[in-house]
């Protein structure tokens, strides 16, 4: 069954840097565009970002575009979340989320269990 | 960014009621939508996408509709296991976003 599980997640200082991963299993991992959505506390859901199966095309959004980066290693079947210049705002519970095709486009079928990152000093 | 309007934002109801929430997009996205439900400290569960097709395992209460910008989800006769928060998403370019969300409580 497919199973995504992220990591890295926890406690930095406004300004700081941390990366996030998503491993995944139970599918052909490099078959797949992969996404990230966060949830601030008691807030909605909030989409990130997107690389494609391949990792030759990214879409951020424009609240983490120029300090977010995406990144994915098919042979270690993960994927990978680089944050800089974190501020408070970016504080969330970050899901990674595996896509799956149909005929109006790609939408996400299964989601992680998130990692929480908090960034206050 | 096209932006998704849910209503109402949130919603109380009795097991056994009919309830349909409803998801307005800022311009057309065909059929490019997908239904999420969300229970507290889990993460979102997928109910509908391509805004009418049940996902496997869904339970048939469950329904979508709609096209263009006008969509709805419903849930035919309310479960106490339905209670939760509902998102809706587009698909239909980037970025990607969700309705703000509809909470829906037991009355």
């Amino acid at each position: 069954q497919v199973q995504l599980v992220e990591s890295g997640g926890g406690v930095v200082q406004p300004g700081g840097s941390l990366r996030l991963s998503c491993t995944a299993s139970g599918f052909i991992f490099s078959s797949y565009g992969m996404h990230w959505v966060r949830q601030a506390p008691g807030k909605g859901l909030e989409w990130v970002a997107f690389i494609r199966y391949d990792g030759n095309n990214k879409y951020y959004a424009d609240s983490v575009k120029g300090r977010f980066t995406l990144s994915r290693d098919n042979y270690k079947n993960t994927l990978y979340l680089q944050m800089n210049s974190l501020r408070p705002e970016d504080t969330a519970v970050y899901y990674c989320a595996k896509e799956r095709s149909s005929r109006y486009g790609d939408f996400l079928d299964y989601w992680g269990q998130g990692t929480l990152v908090t960034v206050s000093s | 960014a096209i932006r998704l309007t849910q209503s109402p934002s949130s919603l109380s109801a009795s097991v056994g009621d009919r309830v349909t929430i409803t998801c307005r997009a800022s311009q057309g996205i065909t059929s490019a939508l997908a239904w999420y439900q969300q229970k507290p400290g889990k993460a979102p569960n997928l109910l509908i996408y391509d805004a009418s097709t049940l996902e496997s395992g869904v339970p048939s209460r469950f329904s979508g509709s709609g096209s263009g910008t006008d969509f709805t989800l419903t849930i035919s006769s309310l479960q106490p296991e339905d209670f939760a928060t509902y998102y809706c998403q587009h698909f239909y370019s980037y970025p990607r976003t969700f309705g703000q969300g509809t909470k829906l409580e037991i009355k």
